[in-house]
Parts: C-alpha cells; sequence; structure tokens
C-alpha cells in the first residue's frame, strides 16, 4: 500500500507569510508525528497526533506553530508569520500504535526568504 | 549535552569493510530505532529494538540496556550503503517520541 506522502515537497515563502504544510498518513495508522530537521542536524520532535487530538505539542517552538489532524487522518502543519529560521525540512511519520515502528514521509523542504 | 550522541559524525571506508555506528544516550527508553536518510531526505527505519540483537541482510544492530549503548554494524559494505544513519530513541516517559542523533554520515568508495 502508500506510504506516507507529504505535499507539497517544496515550499519557498516570503517572511512574514503564512504556510500549511501536509502530510497523509498510512491508511489506518493512528498515531502521527512532526518532525523539524534543520540542514546538518537530526530531526527534532514538534508534535504528536493520537487519533484527532494532540497527545504532545511540547515540541513546537511558539505560538507560530500550530496543528491540526480534524478527522484523524491527514493532518496540516501551520506556520504563521514565517520566519527564515522556520527554514527547515518538515518530516511526518505515522505509525499503528505509538509503541510500533514509525513510518517517515519524504518530507517537506520550506525555505523562507 | 545531547540526550543521543553518535560516533563518528563522519566514516569513509572502502567497499567490503566492516562498518561499525555508535550510539550512546544517557535518558531512559522504551525502544531505540536506527535510521537511514539519504541525500533528498527520505528517511527509512532499519531497526527498531529494545532489546539483544537484530539482523537485516548485511546489517546488524545490537544493544545493551543496562550501558545505554547500542551499535549498528554493516558487513561487506557497498558504494549503495552511502547514506547518513540516525540513531533516535523512544523515551520511557510519554508517547512514543523519537529523540535524535545528529547522524552519522558514511561514505563507501568502489
Amino acid at each position: 500500500g502508500a506510504g506516507v506522502s507529504q505535499t507539497p515537497s517544496n515550499k519557498v515563502t516570503e517572511k512574514g507569510k503564512y504556510v500549511e504544510l501536509r502530510c497523509d498518513p498510512i491508511s489506518g495508522h493512528t498515531a502521527l508525528y512532526w518532525y523539524r530537521q534543520s540542514l546538518g542536524q537530526g530531526p527534532e520532535f514538534l508534535i504528536y497526533f493520537q487519533g484527532t487530538g494532540a497527545a504532545d505539542d511540547s515540541g513546537l517552538p511558539n505560538d507560530r506553530f500550530f496543528a491540526v489532524r480534524p478527522e484523524g487522518s491527514v493532518s496540516t502543519l501551520k506556520i504563521q508569520r514565517t520566519e527564515r529560521g522556520d527554514s527547515a525540512v518538515y518530516l511526518c511519520a505515522s505509525s499503528s500504535g505509538i509503541w510500533n515502528e514509525q513510518y517517515f514521509g519524504p518530507g517537506t523542504r520550506l525555505t523562507v526568504t | 549535552k545531547n540526550e543521543v550522541e553518535q560516533s563518528p559524525q563522519n566514516l569513509t571506508a572502502q567497499e567490503g569493510e566492516f562498518i561499525t555506528i555508535n550510539c550512546s544516550y544517557s535518558v531512559g527508553i522504551s525502544a531505540l530505532h536506527w535510521l537511514q536518510q539519504h541525500p533528498g531526505g527520505g528517511i527509512v527505519s532499519l531497526f527498531m529494538l529494545s532489546s539483544g540483537k537484530k539482523k537485516h541482510g548485511r546489517l546488524i544492530a545490537t544493544i545493551n540496556i543496562q550501558e545505554k549503548h547500542s551499535s549498528l554494524h554493516i558487513t561487506a559494505s557497498h558504494p549503495r550503503d552511502s547514506a547518513v544513519y540516525i540513531c533516535a530513541v523512544a523515551l520511557i516517559q510519554g508517547a512514543q517520541k523519537l529523540v535524535f542523533g545528529q547522524g552519522t554520515r558514511l561514505t563507501i568508495n568502489p
């Protein structure tokens, strides 16, 4: 079956703009994770959903970042008033349960100019 | 100090060599993951383990819970093994959020 997909694959935006990044998890996976990977670094946790609810959003850097998963499948990561420091690859992963293997999407490369 | 430390950061070897990448962590974990990331960003899960040893093809992963240490071994390395290898731990407290190491960039020359 299909893996985790993310759109867009690349996004270039101007400083101060609003962006939305989308993640389609593997069908039936209840757990969904967002990570951010800056150049040359390992990924960092942002937020985790179990079903529709955000079970842990402790990794969101500030209130410009918000994520939703209204129907328990697709998730959208929203960034307001983007800053150059937000430039990174945003990775999504899903799993069939919190103790199971995570499957990663290809990522969205966000560049804020 | 990072909660997950990998060594070496960079490793270059000749085709056929036996490769070892190390991971040490300082927190309580429920599981440890080894991931592979090729240029372009895609991450593939290689292993998830909480004890002992796992083997898949030419890849072997071991973990010592008491010593808080894991190793990833590649036997008969090949240029297609060139990638960044990332160690990540699932914390014992809270959800299965992963804490990642910095990664080890492996280059296998023909």
